[in-house]
């Protein structure tokens, strides 16, 4: 089956450490993004990418850094610097075309306390 | 200004009723509309989507109503049933980018 995969489903840290969170897709989309999403804030750009080696910052990439070496994987970090990291985070990809719709994973809920 | 204004935040509807969900731009630079569809626990689907040179596309029970002069768009949903209680989201695509930005989102909630 074609989609996304994000690993963990939860994730639990102590404040001050780094964590990386998972995303791999099979769907041969150049595309990927990662979102935050909190209550009441609906889904925010954290940093998209549109092909591999390039990603740009979404509207809130402060306290996170990601890496996009392979096509199907775009992993995100988040770093201790980020200070609210607890957070739902949702993955996405993306196809070609100015009508192709984000396929998203079932995210990843991460803790820190 | 990259926003996409959605309101309202929560709406309870009764079942056989119409759903409506708003959203606004500013950005005219936007040149695509979805709107996805959210589950507890689950990530986003799309549920439909408009391009702005479009006033209306209806996909079976699900409408967006699109007015490019007033920079609005809206979903209405007819005949709402019990399952379609979920979060619902607006979005814009820039154009000739692939940076897609999402309202705050709308708990629907149809009483059976």
């Amino acid at each position: 089956d074609g989609g996304i995969t994000q690993s963990p489903k939860y994730l639990f840290r102590k404040e001050g450490q780094n964590v990386t969170l998972s995303c791999e897709q099979n769907l041969n989309h150049d595309a990927m993004y990662w979102y935050r999403q909190d209550p009441g804030q609906g889904l925010r750009l954290i940093y998209y990418s549109q092909i591999v080696n390039d990603f740009q910052k979404g509207d809130i990439a402060e306290g996170y850094s990601v890496s996009r070496e392979k096509k199907e994987s775009f992993p995100l970090t988040v770093t201790s610097a980020q200070k609210n990291p607890t957070a739902f985070y949702l993955c996405a990809s993306r196809g070609q075309g100015w009508n192709s719709p984000l396929h998203f994973g079932n995210g990843t809920r991460l803790t820190v306390t | 200004q990259q926003q996409v204004k959605q309101s309202p935040q929560s709406l309870i509807v009764q079942k056989g009723g119409i759903s409506i969900i708003n959203c606004a731009y500013e950005n005219t630079a936007f040149d695509y509309f979805p709107w996805y569809q959210q589950f507890p626990g689950k990530g986003p689907a799309l549920l439909i989507a408009i391009r702005p040179d479009v006033s209306e596309k209806k996909e079976g029970r699900f409408t967006i109503s699109f007015n490019k002069s007033a920079k609005q768009f809206s979903l209405h949903i007819m005949d709402s049933q019990p399952g379609d209680s979920a979060t619902y989201f607006c979005a814009a695509k820039l154009n000739r980018d692939d940076k897609i930005i999402f309202g705050k989102g709308t708990r629907l909630h149809i009483l059976p």
